[in-house]
């Protein structure tokens, strides 16, 4: 059973759109992570979401944690092909764990 | 700060050989993770080292996979028997401290391709 969904798994826009990308879970998280991942790379952490609603930018990206804890939104503003990547989100499984358990993931890219 | 380094990059044997990959983490990082990422999907982690002591093996086919993270510095995996199945990514991370909240550190990873 995967813990955390994302959707879409692939997302392919022009330069210059605006973009969502969701991550689900029937689970509580006590926080959640998104990294950015690109080819012949490992990830690498974009933000930390911890408090329920809490809504974090970091420039042209926007991350937001559900009231409940169970999902997280990243909303990427006029996008650019320097966005292009796997977008991963993770968390622990539970409160107290340690474990960081990873989403699907989605595929993303911006086409000139 | 030198990064997380693993090696070989690029692995490529046929099934039932064996492979070890190495991980060297970021200086003064107590945790230390394997992780194996098939294409297109996300990390699935294999097991966790705090130090010199395994937190979680769970999802470990222990048949066939082993690690070890002696001294609490490097760490080591390795496969024996591979099978077609097992070709995917090995990426390696660590963390100051093994707080769900903390930022993991990936490596490059290590490709391993069975035939």
């Amino acid at each position: 059973t995967q813990l955390l969904e994302q959707s879409p798994q692939f997302l392919s826009i022009q330069e210059g759109e605006n973009l969502t990308v969701y991550c689900n879970s029937s689970s509580v998280f006590s926080s959640l992570q998104w990294y950015r991942q690109e080819p012949g790379e490992g990830p690498v952490l974009l933000v930390t979401v911890v408090t329920g609603g809490e809504v974090k930018k970091l420039k042209r990206l926007t991350f937001q944690f559900g009231d409940a804890r169970k999902d997280s939104s990243l909303h990427i503003t006029a996008a650019q092909p320097g966005d292009t990547g796997l977008y991963l989100c993770a968390g622990p499984p539970y409160f107290g764990n340690e474990k960081l358990t990873f989403g699907t993931g989605t595929r993303l890219t911006i086409i000139p | 700060e030198a990064g997380v380094a693993q090696s070989p990059r690029y692995k490529i044997i046929e099934k039932r050989q064996s492979v070890a990959f190495w991980c060297n983490p970021i200086s003064g990082h107590a945790t230390l993770y394997w992780y194996q990422q098939i294409l297109g999907q996300g990390p699935k982690l294999l097991i966790q080292f705090q130090n010199n002591g395994v937190v979680d093996d769970s999802q470990l086919p222990k048949d066939r996979f082993s690690a070890e993270r002696l001294k609490g510095v490097d760490s080591t995996l390795k496969i024996q028997p591979a099978k077609l199945e097992d070709s995917a990514v090995y990426l390696c991370a660590s963390s100051l401290r093994g707080r769900n909240t903390g930022e993991l550190f990936f490596g490059e990873g290590s490709r391993l391709t069975v035939l």
